[in-house]
């Protein structure tokens, strides 16, 4: 079975431009969470969704947002790019129903901001 | 969640038992403890998890004391490619909160 998948792998963006980001997950896997990893702040959840729904949502300015399509496939986007929104970006998939801890990770998108 | 305490660093040798601890001394009772890991510059890997039993998968196996206040995780014959970041928690509500780790380094 296919892992989740990230597309891209790397991105280069100045300030003030905006991104979007793609996951697609395991077949079968209907929850997506997105997080954030950073040196300084670690791993930081972004929100979560399930069957198209946001279902948990963490502490993260509007200008971040995502979204899920019917096939479960989904996309993060980051408006008005800033410095500090450098990281990693990762994915995660996770077939239980209920909010679970047992997600399975994408090799994550690295976008740098200049 | 839980909080939880962990070594900051490790070493083992190549091909025997890797032994990590982890300290969950305010974990509840519907709480699992969770391990992940995570290899420089790759997404976080998943690796076991448990309640009150000892559990065992084909990555390793879980101790957890009777108490429940600590865990062991043991990779039975460790290979360079351990070498990462293991981190432990307690909690039941799906937002992976990853501590400082602890970063195992296998030697051959």
């Amino acid at each position: 079975k296919a892992g989740v998948t990230q597309t891209p792998r790397y991105l280069i963006k100045t300030r003030g431009q905006q991104v979007t980001l793609s996951c697609s997950p395991i077949s079968g896997h209907r929850s997506v969470s997105w997080y954030q990893q950073t040196p300084g702040q670690g791993l930081q959840f972004l929100f979560e969704y399930f069957s198209e729904t946001q279902r948990n949502k963490g502490n993260f300015p509007g200008r971040f947002s995502g979204r899920q399509f019917s096939n479960s496939r989904s996309e993060m986007n980051v408006s008005t790019l800033e410095l500090g929104d450098s990281a990693l970006y990762l994915c995660a998939s996770s077939l239980a129903e209920q909010r679970s801890y047992e997600q399975y990770f994408g090799p994550g998108t690295r976008l740098t901001v200049t | 969640d839980a909080k939880t305490t962990q070594p900051p660093s490790m070493d083992c040798a190549e091909g025997r038992a890797a032994n990590l601890p982890c300290n969950h001394s305010t974990i509840s009772g519907n709480e699992y403890v969770y391990w992940y890991r995570q290899i420089h510059s790759q997404g976080p890997q998943y690796i076991i998890h448990g309640l009150k039993n000892n559990e065992t998968n084909e990555m390793a196996s879980l101790i957890i004391t009777e108490d429940r206040k600590s865990s062991t995780l043991i990779l039975p014959h460790a290979t360079l490619r351990d070498t990462a970041v293991y981190y432990c928690f307690g909690g039941s509500q799906g937002n992976l909160i990853f501590g400082k780790g602890t970063k195992l380094s296998v030697k051959p």
